[in-house]
């Protein structure tokens, strides 16, 4: 099984709602991350787990607000966010996290802020 | 600091012509190179990699070479077709602080017509 699963496929929320993206896999990865994709650009990283310790906050605004429950499961729980938040959030895990490990994307969140 | 330069998009071929979507990379020593494709609508799958110079990466007919000495890994088809239609992005693993993560280039956008 190579797939990493996100829900839900589609969120609509608005600016004072409070919901949350769930990532999910079952390869034995032990390294997870949260991207966000704006329109016809590349992904932008937001946040990197490794053996369930964040290891890397890109600056991330504190509405955006990441936990790894287990090894196979990611969330992101959002809050008070704005109309410019409005993307696709792509969930990714690796092997681990070295130079040569690839990274199996999920097909997204298409995340819409009203 | 590490970066990732790709061609201007979008392409467009016809059926069967010959594909070279140009990838050059700025990086202090001798990262990973990836190339990822996606489809409309889609996460980001990954299509082939090279992890050392002169190392060639190939899936699906498509192919492309660690370069040290030009810093590039364009990416080559020798016969596209339609389903080929996609977003190409050129990636190296960049490292942080112990921890891994992708530099992207800014994507081309690639058209097949019959």
């Amino acid at each position: 099984d190579t797939e990493v699963t996100q829900t839900p496929k589609h969120l609509v929320m608005g600016m004072t709602n409070k919901k949350s993206l769930k990532c999910e896999q079952h390869m034995g990865h032990r390294a997870m991350y949260w991207y966000k994709q704006k329109a016809k650009k590349p992904p932008e990283l937001m946040f990197v787990y490794s053996y369930e310790k964040l290891s890397i906050n890109e600056s991330v605004p504190s509405r955006f607000s990441p936990e790894c429950p287990n090894s196979s499961l990611l969330n992101l729980h959002l809050h008070a966010l704005q109309p410019e938040d409005s993307a696709l959030y792509l969930c990714a895990s690796s092997q681990v996290s070295s130079g040569d490990s690839e990274q199996y994307f999920g097909p997204g969140t298409r995340l819409t802020v009203t | 600091g590490n970066s990732v330069t790709q061609m201007e998009g979008p392409v467009t071929l016809s059926e069967e012509a010959f594909l070279t979507i140009n990838c050059t990379y700025t990086a202090t020593g001798y990262p990973s190179l990836f190339w990822y494709v996606q489809y409309p609508g889609e996460g980001l799958q990954l299509l082939l990699k090279a992890t050392k110079a002169d190392d060639k990466g190939s899936n699906k007919g498509f192919e492309a070479t660690y370069r040290k000495e030009t810093t590039s890994f364009h990416l080559e088809k020798g016969s596209v077709q339609v389903s080929d239609s996609a977003v190409y992005f050129c990636a190296l693993s960049d490292r942080t602080s112990g921890t891994y993560k992708y530099i992207f280039g800014t994507g081309t956008r690639l058209k097949v017509l019959a």
